[in-house]
């Protein structure tokens, strides 16, 4: 149990163009999910968290114009990244923390296999 | 904001070698997890472990919650143990990194 998809896996764009990213969590209700950037041999930032039903938080430093969030449903949250330069590519990571009606309420969360974007 | 420290920063064992990795946090959490991401990005979840001690197969970990750090212990290294562990708190609703421990496997 526990598994979180993102898609796509890895995706190359060009400059200015927007990329949208998905993050489901198949097996559980997750009311929070949360975005993570990963530069290469570095640590997650986290970026925002998203809250099903309601506008995301983010974090300092984190362009909510930029990095749009959407949590339209208990499975799904997605990314999408904005006029996109190369400045963006990065590894964008999400995470999904069971919610109401999930098998256990912890603080646990599963994270997704990440996107590798690539901006041209 | 709270810090988390791991070390050692890079690890190179040969294979069947014994480690000890640490995490130290600064303020009290809600909890830890220790994770590995595998060389194709994928994190895996070890332990979910805000105290005590959790065994699972070679693995096992122990958190200290009132000493604020918690181990992670790998026995008998494999290749496929190979990756960049890393530990992450829970506070105030939110999960933060440490910087990750890079082990790495030798044949």
């Amino acid at each position: 149990g526990a598994v979180v998809s993102q898609h796509p896996s890895w995706v190359i764009c060009k400059s200015g163009t927007s990329v949208k990213i998905e993050c489901r969590s198949l097996d559980f209700q997750a009311t929070t999910m949360f975005w993570y950037r990963q530069f290469p041999k570095q640590s997650l930032m986290l970026m925002a968290t998203s809250n099903e039903g309601s506008k995301a938080t983010y974090e300092q430093g984190v362009e909510k114009d930029k990095f749009l969030i959407n949590h339209a449903s208990l499975t799904l949250s997605t990314l999408t990244v904005t006029s996109a330069h190369p400045e963006d590519s990065s590894f964008y990571i999400c995470s999904a923390r069971e919610g109401e009606g999930g098998l256990a309420r912890t603080n646990e969360q599963f994270f997704g296999p990440g996107t590798r974007l690539t901006v041209l | 904001g709270i810090q988390v420290e791991q070390s050692p920063p890079d690890l190179i064992l040969q294979e069947g070698a014994n480690s000890t990795l640490r995490c130290n946090f600064s303020d009290s959490v809600n909890n830890l997890q220790w994770f590995h991401q595998n060389p194709w990005g994928q994190l895996i979840n070890l332990f979910y472990i805000p105290s005590g001690t959790k065994q699972n197969g070679r693995l096992s970990a122990t958190t200290v919650a009132t000493e604020r750090y918690s181990l992670l212990y790998i026995s008998s290294s494999q290749t496929t143990d190979s990756g960049v562990y890393f530990c992450a708190v829970n506070r105030d609703d939110k999960i933060i990194f440490g910087k990750g421990t890079r082990l790495h496997i030798l044949p």
